[in-house]
């Protein structure tokens, strides 16, 4: 089965330090049609997912700009260059090229 | 602003059936893919549906093809996930959204106990 590996499961980061997650699939996500469709999520204690990131690196209009996202084929990264209070919650990564559409399992960040 | 406000859950016995609605506003509705996750207690998000822009494609995780049904009015903005033969391990949140609206809904709440 196809499969999204993120790491670390958790990360506990002192503000206005930067952090890394990374995720990994089993298969490349580098669609036909030349996109890969890939996602970063964050989802907020208590809150429902919201999207951070699409196709790989591109931020929705809102999403400071202290997120970036990268990687190609395999490989994906989510940084934050300088982590805020306000970034606590679980990430995930989410892969639509490949079906099923699956998550990562979660990269839970606190505050030191 | 993008808006999906999903409902319909509720507590339901084994092998019953609810009908989740989302309904969207503040986005072009009918030019997007739409998806079902859910997540439950405790645990990461699950994908569970989706379908494409004009209804005329649906997929379904295996955990739940051949009962549950997903579905979209794009007239007023809904989709659908009819869900049938529920079982315990289908109590979760169920939320509605697309990897390219920044906001998924509140979620509603499914619980399948006796």
């Amino acid at each position: 089965d196809f499969v999204l590996t993120q790491t670390p499961l958790s990360l506990s980061v002192t503000p206005g330090q930067p952090a890394s997650i990374s995720c990994k699939s089993s298969q490349s996500l580098l669609h036909s049609d030349g996109k890969t469709y890939f996602f970063w999520y964050l989802q907020k204690p208590g809150q429902s997912p919201q999207v951070l990131i699409y196709e790989v690196s591109n931020r929705f209009s809102g999403v400071p700009d202290r997120f970036s996202g990268s990687g190609s084929g395999t490989d994906f990264t989510l940084k934050i260059s300088r982590v805020e209070a306000e970034d606590v919650g679980v990430y995930y990564c989410m892969q639509t090229t490949q079906f099923p559409p699956t998550f990562g399992g979660g990269t839970k960040v606190e505050i030191k | 602003e993008v808006q999906l406000v999903e409902s319909g859950g509720g507590l339901v016995q084994p092998g019953g059936s609810l009908r989740l609605s989302c309904a969207a506003s503040g986005f072009t509705f009918s030019s997007y893919w739409m998806h079902w996750v859910r997540q439950a207690p405790g645990k990461g998000l699950v994908w569970v549906s989706r379908i494409n822009s004009d209804g005329s494609s649906t997929n379904y995780a295996d955990s739940v093809k051949g009962r549950f049904t997903i579905s979209r009015d794009n007239a007023k903005n809904m989709v659908y996930l009819q869900m049938n033969s529920l079982r315990a391990e289908d109590t979760a949140v169920y939320y509605c959204g697309s990897p390219y609206t920044p906001h998924w809904g509140q979620g509603t709440l499914v619980t399948v106990s006796s």
